[in-house]
């Protein structure tokens, strides 16, 4: 797997329901960030969190680091309609972010 | 609250043409960053700025590409002979630290090559 990899690729959900994204990267990090990017927009910072912890809060989102897994997950709860959009993680390598390939989620209203 | 700012938002040019994007970061940040996005793709590191040099670069930041920051606000990319390939979302970050901290992103200029 690519460093910096989520899954689902595609994922479309009911107004009201919870979204979870996963991200799995490959080398050891100091810490790991969630973007939004609406289609063709820029980067909106979401969440960072640190590689000493574990789980992070912020409003509907919830984002959870494993580090022994190399993985973490953003929930979205409750989920609305403009939460449509491309979720990113990005990993610090070597003092630069790399980013995932995304997760492009689409929220029915 | 301070935002990193990008201009223009949208760059046509023909193959060929330098272009020229701009950058303002955000004011007492010392960790300047390019990024790049091609559509559909993922976003990928170009190269990072620190103390007036060049601090690391990927494969992508070959000898057409450029960076400078010309004076206290400004970090520029330049691009000395566009490629149909170099159209892409272009993304500039500023951080106040190297590693471990918050990269603030613009709003990205959008390059389209004819």
């Amino acid at each position: 797997s690519q460093q910096g990899e989520e899954d689902p690729q595609a994922l479309s959900i009911q107004e009201g329901e919870n979204a979870t994204m996963n991200c799995s990267y490959k080398t050891s990090i100091n810490n790991l960030q969630w973007y939004r990017q609406n289609s063709g927009r820029g980067l909106v910072h979401l969440i960072l969190i640190r590689s000493n912890e574990r789980e992070k809060h912020s409003g509907r989102l919830r984002v959870t680091l494993d580090t022994s897994k190399k993985s973490s997950s953003l929930l979205i709860t409750a989920s609305r309609a403009a939460d449509t959009a491309s979720y990113f993680c990005a990993t610090d390598v070597s003092y630069k972010y790399i980013f995932g390939t995304g997760t492009r989620l689409k929220v029915l209203a | 609250e301070p935002e990193v700012t990008q201009t223009p938002s949208h760059q046509v040019t023909q193959m060929g043409q330098e272009v020229i994007l701009r950058c303002v970061p955000i004011s007492n940040h010392l960790y300047f960053y390019w990024y790049r996005q091609i559509l559909g793709q993922k976003v990928e590191f170009l190269v990072s700025f620190y103390n007036n040099e060049i601090s690391e670069k990927s494969e992508i930041f070959d000898d057409q590409f450029s960076v400078e920051r010309p004076d206290g606000s400004n970090f520029t990319l330049k691009i000395r002979s566009t490629k149909l390939e170099d159209s892409a979302m272009y993304f500039c970050a500023s951080s106040d630290t190297l590693a471990g901290d918050e990269q603030f992103f613009g709003p990205g200029t959008r390059l389209t090559v004819l």
